[in-house]
């Protein structure tokens, strides 16, 4: 059960844009559209920032999105703040009432 | 509001077990889906398993298949993990996560619990 495929880490400048993707299989990401990503800061719970690929719970920053593309997800963070640093993880529902992970992904504001 | 409460770190020598819980308040407790996801010290997380509302249904990570058991006391509105035959690499911290049932993704959490697997 190997895990979806993330960055190491991503880095960026204030105000700019980035993307994290989330590499799986057709057993997991490219099969069902039940991606969400979670924001990590160090020491805390994860919190759920996007929701079946492109969704935003609310209370989320529009400045967050997500997408897909076959077995690839995507998380892009618009107008970078020194707030996105954090450790971002995605999660896909995958076949036999499972879900995988994501290996995480270092966000370094510059 | 949605609140998971889990208790406190646990310290156990390899071979042991360890039984941790989620205590949960805020909503409809019976109805929902509740995950055990672990992180190990530096490492990403890692999806253990769910037990539905029923209380005796389960789903288990094959990696923990034998060693893993989940449990729920709807009157103490309570889950419990137990994992057996702890290892060193068992060290981690383990949260609680709250899925609306069949939505498949996690909208709360609890805050952790370090389990320390050392002699």
């Amino acid at each position: 059960q190997s895990a979806l495929t993330q960055p190491a880490s991503v880095s960026g400048s204030p105000g700019q844009s980035i993307t994290i993707s989330c590499t799986g299989t057709t057993s997991d990401v490219g099969g069902y559209n039940s991606v969400s990503w979670y924001q990590q800061h160090p020491d805390k719970a994860p919190k759920l920032i996007i929701y079946d690929v492109s969704n935003r719970p609310s209370g989320v920053s529009s400045r967050f999105s997500g997408s897909k593309s076959g077995n690839t997800a995507s998380l892009t963070i618009s107008g970078l703040q020194a707030e996105d640093e954090a450790d971002y993880s995605c999660t896909s529902y995958r076949t036999s009432r499972t879900y995988v992970f994501g290996t995480g992904t270092k966000v370094i504001v510059l | 509001q949605v609140q998971l409460v889990q208790s406190g770190a646990e310290l156990k020598e390899p071979g042991a077990s360890v039984k941790v819980s989620c205590k949960a308040s805020g909503y409809s407790f019976m109805n929902y889906y509740t995950h055990w996801v672990r992180q190990a010290p530096g490492q990403g997380l890692e999806w253990m398993g769910v037990i539905y509302p029923s209380g005796t249904e389960t789903s288990y990570a094959q990696k923990f298949q034998g060693r893993v058991t989940m449990t729920r006391d709807t009157s103490a509105t309570t889950v419990y993990l137990e994992l057996s035959s702890l290892r060193s690499d068992d060290t981690a911290v383990y949260f609680c996560a709250r899925e609306v049932p069949d939505s498949k993704y996690f909208d709360s959490w609890g805050q952790g619990i370090l389990v320390t697997v050392s002699s």
